[in-house]
């Protein structure tokens, strides 16, 4: 199938470590994001990789690096993991060389990261 | 900050249509409206989108006014399924990469 899909979709950890979540699509898209969605349901943006290029880089702690190898893929890493980084996070994408109405981010299925 | 503004809840009965509102209103002349869904924990669901033209697809119909400072999202049979959060977004139409700003959007009760 066609379709953004992460991995993996739980992960429970303890403060402190190292951890890394990964997305790939398969829609031929130039251009992946990462979005967190917190307790409160608020979702935002943190990253947005064009072509393995760092777009869009919003207040984010250095902590989290995100890593493109290829524009079909664009992984999360999270260094010394805290409480507060418990969250629902979602890898988008979309093909906004299309321009106008092309620009439709698809969401993957998210990854519930609780931190203990 | 989000740039929409719609309200916290609603309820629909099964089988009638559901009106989902938002309010856009500095929206600009390039913007674009869109609409997406949330049911549960998944991912946002896209919908539908639009320019000025009212739009439809095999889900929903959007209705944008004249001034384009408020659209309506239409699910015209509502189901059971339809039970979601459903966020109104607008973002520039020029080609580029965009974040979507995602507000606390309008939880959707559909009852049966």
């Amino acid at each position: 199938d066609t379709a953004v899909s992460q991995t993996p979709k739980y992960l429970v950890t303890q403060m402190g470590n190292d951890k890394s979540i990964k997305c790939e699509q398969n829609l031929g898209h130039d251009t992946m994001y990462w979005y967190k969605q917190d307790s409160k349901k608020f979702l935002k943006i943190m990253f947005s990789y064009n072509n393995k290029e760092l777009i869009i880089n919003e207040t984010v702690p250095n902590r989290f690096s995100p890593k493109s190898p290829d524009k079909a893929h664009l992984n999360l890493h999270i260094n010394s993991l805290e409480l507060g980084d418990s969250a629902v996070y979602f890898c988008a994408s979309s093909h906004p060389a299309g321009g106008g109405s092309k620009d439709t981010q698809y969401f993957g299925p998210g990854t519930r990261l609780t931190v203990l | 900050d989000a740039k929409t503004t719609q309200p916290p809840s609603m309820d629909c009965a099964e089988g009638r249509a559901a009106n989902l509102p938002c309010n856009h209103s500095t929206i600009s002349g390039n913007e674009y409206v869109y609409w997406y869904r949330q049911i549960h924990s998944q991912g946002p669901q896209y919908i539908i989108h639009g320019l000025k033209n009212n739009e439809t697809n095999e889900m929903a119909s959007l209705i944008i006014t004249e001034d384009r400072k408020s659209s309506t999202l239409i699910l015209p049979h509502a189901t059971l399924r339809d039970t979601a959060v459903y966020y109104c977004i607008v973002r520039p139409g020029t080609s580029g990469t965009y974040k979507y700003i995602f507000g606390t959007g309008t939880r959707l009760k559909v009852l049966a």
